[in-house]
């Protein structure tokens, strides 16, 4: 129940398309959903987090769905850019500071 | 402002060696993780500490794996014996109290991690 199931496990887009990664989770109590960008040889770094009391937040080209009910969230690339081709790690946290991470998706973007 | 520090970067040795490795948090941080990163497993979190006291040690695999944080700007992991299997990237990362900022969660700053070969 403390996992959080993220897929596709690669990803490849076009420059200028739309990347879409998607996470799900079963544990109702988790009221925190970060993404996390990493770029080769670096650590993690936060990208966008949303809170389960709004269905949508967005940060320039990037987008976070949420789906209460359906237990769902997404990461939204618009635009996507060589830039931007990195892993991405969604995560949820029930109000602690232990984060639950995905398994990472790799996105890479051609230009 | 120097973000998360880790040393070494890359370590290779030899299995039943002892290895440590380093962490020195963003000033002033107040949580401290230790995460190990494989393709297989992904991100793991391996124990965390809040002002220098261990909160959660559950995702430590083994006896062999300890960590320590003897002063709010030190910590260290250490693996004895080393196998090959616990070859790995090993990340520190370090964050604020929430309740302080009034944010309900802060970000986690994370080191760009040790390479971890056993051979």
């Amino acid at each position: 129940q403390q996992q959080v199931k993220q897929s596709p496990q690669s990803l490849i887009v076009q420059k200028g398309g739309i990347s879409i990664i998607n996470c799900a989770y079963e544990n109702t109590a988790f009221d925190y959903f970060p993404w996390y960008q990493q770029f080769p040889g670096k650590g993690p770094a936060l990208l966008i987090a949303i809170r389960p009391d709004v269905s949508e937040k967005k940060e320039g080209r990037f987008t976070i769905s949420f789906n209460k009910s359906a237990k769902q969230f997404s990461l939204h690339i618009m635009d996507s850019q060589p830039g931007d081709s990195a892993t991405y790690f969604c995560a949820a946290s029930n109000n602690t500071d232990k984060l639950i991470f995905g398994t990472g998706t790799r996105l890479q973007v051609f230009p | 402002d120097a973000g998360v520090i880790q040393s070494p970067r890359h370590e290779v040795t030899e299995m039943g060696q002892e290895v440590t490795l380093r962490c020195k948090p963003i000033s002033g941080h107040d949580y401290l993780f230790w995460y190990r990163q494989t393709m297989m497993r992904g991100l793991e979190l391996l124990i965390y500490f809040n002002n220098n006291v261990p909160i959660d040690d559950s995702g430590m695999p083994e006896d062999r794996f300890s960590a320590k944080m003897p002063n709010a700007s030190f910590s260290t992991l250490k693996i004895q014996p080393s196998e090959p299997r616990d070859s790995a990237v090993y990340f520190c990362a370090s964050s604020l109290i929430p309740l302080v900022t009034g944010a309900t969660h802060q970000p986690q700053h994370f080191g760009d991690g040790t390479r971890l070969s056993i051979l």
